[in-house]
């Protein structure tokens, strides 16, 4: 099965940039990178997804580098709304169900 | 666009009662999953459908049954509802693939007593 590893838990506070990286080592050619932030009683929201080098839109960037066996999910400017799980995924569009995995997530915690 | 809706959104069981729980999507897509999470964990991939009239099992699917007879629809049956099943249930869509971005439903919590 796909695996990718990220940090349990994570601090911040307001108005500072998150990081939040996700190791996928045996990541496979055709596979794509996603994100997904998850608030208390709701379903995981996506957030971004990407394959290589970088992608930006409107509330975060996706950074890859060229071994893609990591990727990093870059918040710019926290809120205290920005409090939630984050989830990285990691699959492809013919992988079958196998590679669907949520781990346990990053728990981002941002104080005032 | 209501996106994904998940109906009930609380239940509480007995020990072998039988449910079903129903999700549906106004979005056209051909995938749709549904998946449970326990606290403080990932969420399970159960079963999923990749298209009308079909389903596959996935990561834990003992205990479970589904139908995809509509496009739109996707119902998780609980034959005989056990204690290890409660949990909060998300059913999910993606466009047409496993890759894509999958849009989530806001749950059910179900709890078998």
């Amino acid at each position: 099965l796909a695996k990718t590893t990220q940090p349990i838990s994570m601090d911040s506070y307001e108005g500072q940039e998150v990081n939040i990286t996700c190791s996928h080592n045996n990541i496979a050619t055709n596979d794509y990178i996603t994100w997904y932030q998850q608030f208390p009683s709701q379903g995981p929201r996506f957030i971004i997804q990407g394959y290589k080098t970088k992608v930006t839109n409107e509330v975060a960037s996706l950074f890859i580098p060229a071994d893609r066996k990591s990727s990093t999910l870059s918040l710019p400017r926290v809120s205290l709304s920005d409090t939630a799980v984050y989830y990285c995924l990691v699959g492809d569009q013919g992988g079958g169900y196998n590679k669907l995995i949520f781990g346990a997530g990053t728990r981002l915690a941002v104080h005032p | 666009n209501a996106g994904v809706t998940q109906t009930p959104k609380f239940r509480v069981l007995k020990t072998g009662q039988s449910m079903t729980l129903l999700c549906a999507q106004d979005m056209n897509h051909e995938y749709m999953y549904w998946y449970r999470q326990d606290p403080g964990m990932g969420l399970r991939l159960i079963h999923y459908s990749v298209g009308e009239g079909t389903t596959a099992k996935g990561e834990v699917p003992d205990g479970y049954n589904v139908s995809r007879l509509k496009k739109q629809n996707f119902l998780l049956g609980l034959e005989s509802a056990a204690p290890s099943q409660t949990s909060v249930y998300f059913c999910a869509s993606s466009r047409d693939g496993f890759n894509q971005p999958q849009h989530f439903g806001d749950g059910t919590r179900l709890s078998i007593l």
